[in-house]
């Protein structure tokens, strides 16, 4: 079966530091990988797509940045957090499905900002 | 491109009372509509789907309902127990490649003992 691991799971950056978050897939090739992001009690905003190694697409211009360095890896990164990062980080994936192109969610990383 | 538009944002149910959650779409290729449930501090997890070329589609306590003419599906759950307490996500998506996946902005359903 498949499953998706992300990490860490929680982690307090000060502002300007650095932020390097991985997820990786397990059990499945070639799948679709995406990030999100959601504020305290807000929805789920997408920040990054990708269909394949090295294929990125970003969907809000941010001081955020995404890279797949393999099939089942998505990366995301920041050389310099703002405050307005904190947040709940959500790695996810999906395959195109008989009947669905489901996404499933990793665990999630809560990232505050000091 | 999609948009999807979700009500009510919050709702408050006696326990044993049924919840409706509506929502609708913008882009009329759509036809992939999945619901999820959202704990407090966890992931969002599927509870339950439906394809355009079905009108309702039922698991338990749980079915959705899709009217593709007026673009618009919802989400009933009946008998409703605490552990339903959580914020419910629709979203709407085109059976190709997953960027056109859309979610709703979110309801967070209470159920009151």
């Amino acid at each position: 079966s498949q499953t998706i691991h992300q990490w860490p799971a929680t982690l307090v950056q000060p502002v300007g530091s650095p932020l390097s978050l991985e997820c990786t897939v397990e059990g499945t090739s070639n799948p679709n990988l995406y990030w999100y992001r959601q504020a305290a009690g807000r929805g789920l905003q997408l920040l990054f797509y990708s269909v394949g190694i090295g294929q990125i697409s970003s969907e809000v211009p941010q001081n955020l940045s995404a890279s797949r360095p393999q099939d089942r890896q998505f990366i995301l990164s920041s050389k310099k957090l703002l405050l307005s990062d904190s947040g709940f980080y959500l790695c996810a994936w999906s395959v195109i499905e008989e009947f669905g192109n489901t996404i499933y969610f990793g665990e999630g990383s809560w990232l505050t900002v000091v | 491109g999609e948009n999807v538009e979700q009500h009510p944002s919050t709702l408050s149910v006696q326990e044993g009372d049924s919840a409706v959650i509506k929502c609708t779409y913008s882009d009329s290729a759509s036809n992939y509509f999945p619901w999820y449930k959202q704990e407090l501090g966890k992931r969002p997890q599927l509870i339950i789907d439906i394809r355009s070329n079905v009108g309702e589609k039922k698991d338990q306590r749980i079915a959705v309902t899709l009217n593709k003419t007026a673009k618009h599906f919802s989400l009933h759950i009946t008998e409703t127990q605490p552990e339903d307490s959580a914020v419910y996500f629709c979203a709407a998506s085109v059976d190709n490649y997953g960027q056109n996946f859309v979610f709703g902005p979110g309801t967070r359903l209470s159920v009151l003992p």
